[in-house]
């Protein structure tokens, strides 16, 4: 059974970093690419980034780029996101999500519950 | 403002038949595929098609998903009140190089 939880959430003030995990398990994660989506308090999903299998492909919505990194660890099934420059509007429950192949251009088919960012002074 | 267009909301009665659209360009719906999801509060979102038209093993028959040059479709028949919840179009945008959703559309079952 494909299980990801995510953890690392909690309150920050503006300005300041969190780092997101994800731990993975009942794949095998270095075969997939993996996403990180977001959704705002009583707003839509909004995709933040992916990482392909061996990390090689990168991408960033440009809400993100240049504040967040999204890496992994294969030998340790995990999946990561590296949130600097925090601002209020980054507050949203935050989503790990397997892709379906190992091209991050695919889409999401398994996803964990999600753990809350809240960006607040 | 998403770059997949979706209705805030429709809503149809128990039993009945709905639609769901979303509406991209060529470079995100016209050259790729359309992937739809379901959004209940408080839960992670639940795949209910992909490549366009496929159903993931679990999802039952009465989902249905299409695609039509830039724009592709959510079908529900048989309509339950368990289907209330708010659904998300998705695909990868080729020309933004980054995964795109609509804005959601929610659903009531009256």
């Amino acid at each position: 059974e494909v299980q990801l939880v995510e953890s690392g959430g909690g309150l920050v003030k503006p300005g300041g970093s969190l780092r997101l995990s994800c731990a993975a398990s009942g794949f095998t994660f270095n075969s997939y690419s993996m996403s990180w989506v977001r959704q705002a308090p009583g707003k839509g999903l909004e995709w933040v980034s992916s990482i392909s299998s061996s990390s090689t492909y990168i991408y960033y919505a440009d809400s993100v780029k240049g504040r967040f990194t999204i890496s992994r660890d294969n030998a340790k099934n995990s999946l990561y996101l590296q949130m600097n420059s925090l601002r209020a509007e980054d507050t949203a429950v935050y989503y790990c999500a397997r892709i379906s192949s190992s091209y991050p251009w695919s889409h999401p088919d398994y996803w964990g519950q999600g753990t809350l960012v809240t960006v607040s002074s | 403002q998403s770059v997949l267009t979706q209705p805030p909301s429709v809503s149809a009665a128990p039993g009945q038949k709905v639609t769901i659209s979303c509406s991209g360009s060529t470079s995100n719906i016209g050259n790729n595929y359309v992937s739809w999801y379901q959004k209940l509060p408080g839960t992670a979102p639940k795949l209910l098609i992909y490549d366009n038209n496929k159903r993931p093993s679990g999802i039952p028959d009465r989902f249905s998903g299409s695609k039509s040059g830039t724009s592709a479709t959510l079908g529900i028949t048989g309509l339950q009140t368990g289907d209330e919840a708010d659904y998300y179009c998705g695909t990868w945008d080729s020309t933004l190089s980054a995964g795109v959703f609509g804005g959601g559309t929610k659903l009531t079952v009256l």
